[in-house]
């Protein structure tokens, strides 16, 4: 079941606007990871984060693996409308194996 | 790039008949595949770990006789919903993990039973 809590659920912002979104557990993870996904298709993977307090970016976007190893939080700078989507961050614990745990997503609409 | 895909994107079938979606890692091998199912304004919900040589392993209140699973190659994992009803219509995805324990996910089968 789903023990990731994310949020915002959803946000409309104009372009060009910066956007921050984030995940909060009660568990222990060992890894972080965004993904975004687009209508009718697949999550996109966007940022993998491995190790606690690490900061990554990819382009316009940033994410940081919290130092308690129970949150995160991803950053999009300047905003475009091909952002729009839903993100998703998504865990993995040392108990679980492999299996990831996901958030229940962010909406992002950014209005022209 | 890791690529997973899979196929058909989409199909449209009979109620009770069977329905097999292939997903496929494309430019890597995976030892495990995922398949999650996902509802309308959803998020992804795990139905089993797929390992290649051995057994599935399902999570709890999936039916494992409905919904096989076969990991046939470190590239091929093949999900086959039998005797399908409406209440089976979602959008199934697959993932594949690499080496680095990364999944990739495929890119969905939407599944509309009549």
């Amino acid at each position: 079941g789903q023990q990731l809590n994310q949020s915002p659920q959803s946000m409309f912002i104009q372009e060009g606007e910066d956007v921050s979104m984030n995940c909060t557990s009660s568990s222990i993870f060992n890894t972080w990871l965004w993904y975004k996904q687009d209508p009718g298709e697949g999550p996109v993977l966007l940022i993998a984060l491995y190790k606690a307090g690490e900061l990554t970016s990819n382009g316009r976007l940033t994410a940081q693996f919290g130092i308690t190893r129970k949150d995160s939080f991803l950053n999009i700078s300047a905003s475009i409308p091909s952002d729009v989507g839903i993100y998703f961050c998504a865990g993995l614990r040392e108990t679980s194996g492999s299996r990831l745990t996901f958030g229940e997503g962010t909406q992002l609409t950014v209005n022209p | 790039g890791a690529v997973v895909s899979q196929h058909p994107s989409w199909v449209i079938c009979k109620s009770g008949t069977s329905v097999k979606i292939e997903c496929r890692s494309l430019d890597f091998q995976a030892t495990t595949m995922f398949w999650y199912r996902q509802f309308p304004k959803q998020s992804l919900m795990l139905m089993a770990t797929s390992n290649e040589g051995s057994k599935a392993t399902y999570e709890q209140g999936v039916e494992k006789d409905k919904f096989l699973i076969n990991h046939a190659s470190l590239t091929l994992s093949t999900l086959t919903v039998t005797s399908a009803h409406p209440e089976d219509s979602s959008f199934y995805i697959c993932s594949a993990r690499d080496l680095a324990d990364t999944q990739y996910f495929g890119p969905g089968t939407r599944l509309t039973v009549l």
